[in-house]
C-alpha cells in the first residue's frame, strides 16, 4: 500500500497570506490527524478528522481550519499567517475506528516558511 | 490529562553497544503508549506500541520496550545499536476519550558513534 502523501512538500509564504496543504491518507483509512513540529514547542495536535466530521480540535486560534472529502483526503488551512506559523506540519492517518489503541501513520511533512 | 516525558535530550551510544531511550508517562486508566522515529527531513515512523498484555513488546528493527506499570515507564531498547539508528525518538501516549490525539514527548536525539 501507498502511504501518506503530503503536497507540497515546502513552502514559502509572507506574513499575512493564508496557505493550504494536502494530506492523502493510506488506503482504506478513514481517519486524519493533523500536527504542528516546532523546535520550541514540539510536536503538538491540530485536529483530527473522520468521514469528514472533526471529531476532536487541539489548543490551536481559529486561523488554523481543515476539512475532509468523501475520499478521505484532508486539508487544512492557514489564514492570515504570522512568523510564528513556521513549523513542519503533518498529517497521519489511521483506520479511524478501532479505538484507542490503533496506530497513526504519518507522512512525510509539509515544511512551511513564514516571512 | 495524559502526558510523557522523555528525560534524556540526547543518547549517545557507540555502535555494537545496547541503547536505551527512557519515557515515563502520567495517565488516567489504561495506558496507550507509541514510540516513533524521526530521520531528518522525515515524517514519523511508528517502531512500536504497548495496549495490554505481555510488558515486553517487540517492534520494528531490532527494537523493543518494557512497560513498567509500578515505575510508569515505557523504555525503548535495543540490544545493539547502529550507525544508522542515529535519528530522533519520540515516546507518545493516547489521549484517553480524545479521538485521533497523541500526546508526544519532547523527544530524544539518538547519536551512534561508529
Amino acid at each position: 500500500k501507498a502511504g501518506v502523501t503530503q503536497t507540497p512538500r515546502y513552502l514559502i509564504k509572507t506574513r499575512g497570506q493564508q496557505v493550504t496543504l494536502s494530506c492523502s491518507p493510506i488506503s482504506g483509512h478513514r481517519s486524519v490527524s493533523w500536527y504542528q513540529q516546532t523546535p520550541g514547542q514540539g510536536l503538538q495536535f491540530l485536529f483530527e478528522y473522520f468521514s469528514e466530521t472533526q471529531r476532536n480540535k487541539g489548543n490551536f486560534p481559529g486561523r488554523f481550519s481543515g476539512r475532509q472529502f468523501s475520499n478521505s483526503r484532508s486539508e487544512m488551512n492557514v489564514s492570515t499567517l504570522e512568523l510564528g506559523d513556521s513549523a513542519l506540519y503533518l498529517c497521519a492517518s489511521s483506520l479511524g475506528d478501532r479505538g484507542l489503541a490503533e496506530t497513526q501513520y504519518f507522512g512525510p511533512g509539509t515544511r512551511l516558511l513564514v516571512l | 490529562a495524559q502526558s510523557v516525558a522523555q528525560p534524556e535530550d540526547q543518547v549517545n551510544v557507540a555502535e555494537g553497544n545496547p541503547l536505551t531511550v527512557k519515557c515515563t508517562y502520567s495517565v488516567s486508566g489504561n495506558p496507550y503508549l507509541f514510540w516513533y522515529v524521526q530521520y531528518p527531513n522525515r515524517g514519523l515512523q511508528f517502531l512500536l506500541k504497548y495496549i495490554t498484555g505481555d510488558n515486553l513488546v517487540k517492534g520494528s528493527y531490532g527494537f523493543e520496550a518494557e512497560f513498567n506499570k509500578s515505575q510508569t515507564s515505557f523504555h525503548l531498547k535495543k540490544p545493539s545499536a547502529l550507525v544508522s539508528d542515529s535519528a530522533l525518538y519520540f515516546c507518545a501516549v493516547r489521549d484517553g476519550g480524545s479521538w485521533g490525539k497523541l500526546q508526544f514527548g519532547a523527544g530524544t536525539q539518538v547519536v551512534v558513534t561508529p
